[in-house]
């Protein structure tokens, strides 16, 4: 089964709302939880992350909140813009050493309209 | 820094043929991945190499996929006999103290 999951295909938010995308995870060896951007033709490009002892992160507009309990990390952008749409992309992994091996969620499409 | 490099950016070969991907991972970046991503499976995890040696090749089909690290500062994913099914984008990423960065991928297209 999917490991990591993303249960929204795609989002739709105006500008100036705050987008919620959310992650579901299975497997509890995971210990680092990260978002990526995705563009259409472009790799994907790391957002921000945390690891598993802490709950929540912030970086700017960005904050990755993770519910470890329920299996569950989710990234809030406050302000949302247009230029915030794309394609966002969970991730979680467990350490090997100081490197992870990520699994990565389907997606979630986010559409911040004018 | 130029970031993680693969080429081609584009490759077509018709079914039957083989093909090699390359990619140059971050100078000093001891692990490098190489995923695949397609419409339908998203993006899938093949292989990983730390300080060159093959670690975890769980992704990777055991039929007609190889990955290889020479040396550090490039690592190929080869294909042989390639299908249409193997028609995806291919990419490569390297990591230090667990930030991970990709590549933009190399477009497969098996005809």
């Amino acid at each position: 089964g999917q490991q990591v999951k993303q249960s929204s295909p795609s989002l739709t938010v105006q500008e100036g709302g705050i987008s919620i995308l959310n992650c579901d995870y299975e497997n509890d060896m995971f210990d680092y939880f990260a978002w990526y951007k995705k563009y259409p033709d472009n790799s994907p490009t790391l957002l921000i992350s945390v690891r598993s002892n802490v709950d929540k992160r912030e970086d700017g507009r960005l904050t990755v909140f993770l519910n470890k309990s329920g299996k569950h990390f989710s990234l809030h952008i406050t302000a949302s813009q247009p230029e915030d749409t794309a394609v966002y992309l969970c991730a979680a992994g467990a350490s090997g050493g100081s490197n992870y091996k990520l699994t990565f969620g389907k997606g979630t499409l986010l559409t911040v309209t004018p | 820094n130029a970031g993680v490099i693969q080429t081609p950016r584009h490759k077509v070969t018709g079914k039957g043929q083989e093909a090699t991907l390359w990619c140059e991972p971050i100078s000093g970046h001891s692990a490098v991945f190489w995923y695949r991503q397609t419409i339908v499976q998203g993006l899938e995890f093949l292989t990983y190499f730390r300080n060159q040696a093959p670690i975890d090749d769980s992704g990777m089909p055991k039929e007609r996929f190889s990955a290889q690290m020479p040396n550090q500062s490039h690592s190929t994913l080869k294909i042989q006999s390639t299908q249409p099914q193997d028609s995806a984008v291919y990419l490569c990423a390297s990591s230090l103290a667990g930030r991970v960065f990709f590549g933009k991928g190399t477009r497969l297209t098996v005809v």
